[in-house]
């Protein structure tokens, strides 16, 4: 079964500075997509960055960039310059091509202090 | 901007009495999700549409959860009767590319989810 572990329930960063959310998954397919989702407080959750496994670049969104590491299963979020808008819950998902269902972390809880 | 519209936002019941969500999808969407998501964990997926069919609804509990998209839009879930474990916000999200599309990166929309409270 498809598995998507966060070991940081928590993180939090002074504005402007930049943080990285750790994400790792255990698959044994080839063909599959992973995003980074954010869900703000009492807000519906949006989608962040996505990064498809057969591509060896790392995704990069404005002030949001991934580091993808396929042979380690791991799937890390760097957000740059850090605002007071970021702060949310993050969750990491990874999706098997050709199925639709994602598959969710825990989520880590981002705190920016002032 | 095109979003997922879900009602009620906020729902209270006592244990044993039927509670209802609805869900109207991003227009035009083909396949239609609903995720159960317990305070401090991330969603989990309870019943997928493609149109009107069911294709997935393996972790659904179909003694007490039932889910319809009758005409290929809007969709109901339904729980009946609710258990105090039901406590949770309920998630519906649509993507615009349907089940079989191999290999397509499509994005899943989230409507605001509806809460539930079961005393």
């Amino acid at each position: 079964a498809q598995t998507v572990t966060q070991s940081q329930p928590e993180m939090s960063v002074q504005e402007a500075e930049t943080v990285t959310l750790s994400c790792t998954y255990d698959t044994s397919e080839s063909d599959y997509y992973l995003f980074w989702y954010k869900q703000p407080p009492s807000r519906q959750m949006i989608l962040v960055i996505r990064q498809e496994a057969y591509k060896q670049q790392n995704a990069t969104e404005n002030r949001f960039s991934v580091n993808f590491q396929k042979a380690a299963k791991s799937f890390s979020l760097k957000i740059s310059d850090s605002q007071l808008g970021d702060a949310a819950m993050y969750f990491c998902a990874y999706r098997v091509g050709g199925a639709q269902k994602l598959v969710f972390g825990q989520g880590t809880r981002l705190t920016i202090n002032p | 901007e095109a979003e997922v519209a879900q009602s009620p936002r906020y729902k209270i019941t006592e244990k044993s009495q039927a509670v209802a969500f609805w869900c109207d999808p991003i227009s035009g969407h083909a396949t239609l999700y609903w995720y159960r998501q317990i305070l401090g964990q991330g969603p989990e997926l309870l019943v997928q549409f493609q149109d009107e069919s069911v294709v997935d609804d393996s972790q659904l509990p179909k003694d007490r959860f039932s889910a319809e998209r009758l005409k290929g839009v809007d969709s109901t879930l339904k729980i009946q009767p609710a258990e105090l474990g039901d406590s949770a916000m309920y998630l519906c999200a649509s993507s615009l590319a349907g089940f079989w599309n191999r290999g397509v990166t499509d994005t899943q929309y989230f409507g605001p989810g509806t809460r539930l409270t079961v005393l």
